[in-house]
């Protein structure tokens, strides 16, 4: 089973500023690397998936990178809206589908 | 529109049966692999099983194995999950997801979610 590990659990950073989310495969997943967002009450959303390419209707100030064991999402500045938890998940080799533990993303 | 929509959650006592469904609408449901994915309360996002457009490959997390299935029917739009022997840590929202795929109908990351339906295996 593939582990994925994000970092950091929680992430502080003031509206306007530029969010960066960490996330680690345990072994390499190509660009099988998808990431979600999920609000308080909600269900999970699309992000990014093959670790570069934004779901339909994604804002372009979210980007993601990397390929291998070591992904990043990126948030270029923040909106109110985008304050949540992310999570990474693989999906080369499955079963299972493997998910990260969650970044949580708050407000400075 | 294009949506998901689980039912059949509740209270159940360890050692428990329940049988989630969900209602796809607004897509061809027949054209695609489609999963149960959970969330223990406060806790990230587990993947349970899977299943192909014609229900002929199904795929679990082995915490499930020989306690729960999935079916579906295509003539309804619906995906099931029948879960026997429930246990505490089964305590969950379950969601219903839509898998993307590609040419080889490899099935891929989930593109559409139902907004969940919650378990809650107790005494």
């Amino acid at each position: 089973e593939i582990v994925m590990t994000q970092s950091p659990a929680t992430l502080s950073v003031s509206p306007g500023e530029r969010a960066t989310l960490s996330c680690r495969a345990s072994q390499s997943v190509s660009t099988f690397l998808a990431w979600y967002q999920q609000k308080p009450g909600q269900a999970p959303r699309l992000l990014i998936y093959g670790a570069s390419t934004r779901a339909t209707g994604i804002p372009a100030r979210f980007s993601g990178s990397g390929s291998g064991t070591e992904f990043t999402l990126t948030i270029s500045s923040l909106q109110s809206e985008d304050f949540a938890v992310y999570y990474c998940q693989q999906y080369n080799d499955w079963p299972p589908y493997t998910f990260g533990q969650g970044t949580k993303l708050e407000i400075k | 529109e294009v949506q998901l929509v689980e039912s059949g959650g509740g209270l159940v006592q360890p050692g428990g049966s329940l049988r989630l469904s969900c209602a796809a609408s607004g897509f061809p449901f027949s054209n695609y692999w489609m999963s149960w994915v959970r969330q223990a309360p406060g806790k990230g996002l587990e993947w349970v099983a899977n299943i192909e457009q014609d229900g002929s490959k199904k795929n679990y997390v082995d915490s499930v194995k020989g306690r729960f299935t999935i079916s579906r029917d295509n003539a309804k739009n619906s995906l099931y999950l029948q879960m026997n022997s429930l246990r505490a840590e089964d305590t969950a929202v379950y969601y219903c997801a839509r898998q993307s795929r590609d040419g080889y109908n490899y099935p891929y990351y989930f593109d559409l979610w139902g907004q969940g339906t919650l378990v809650t295996v107790s005494s």
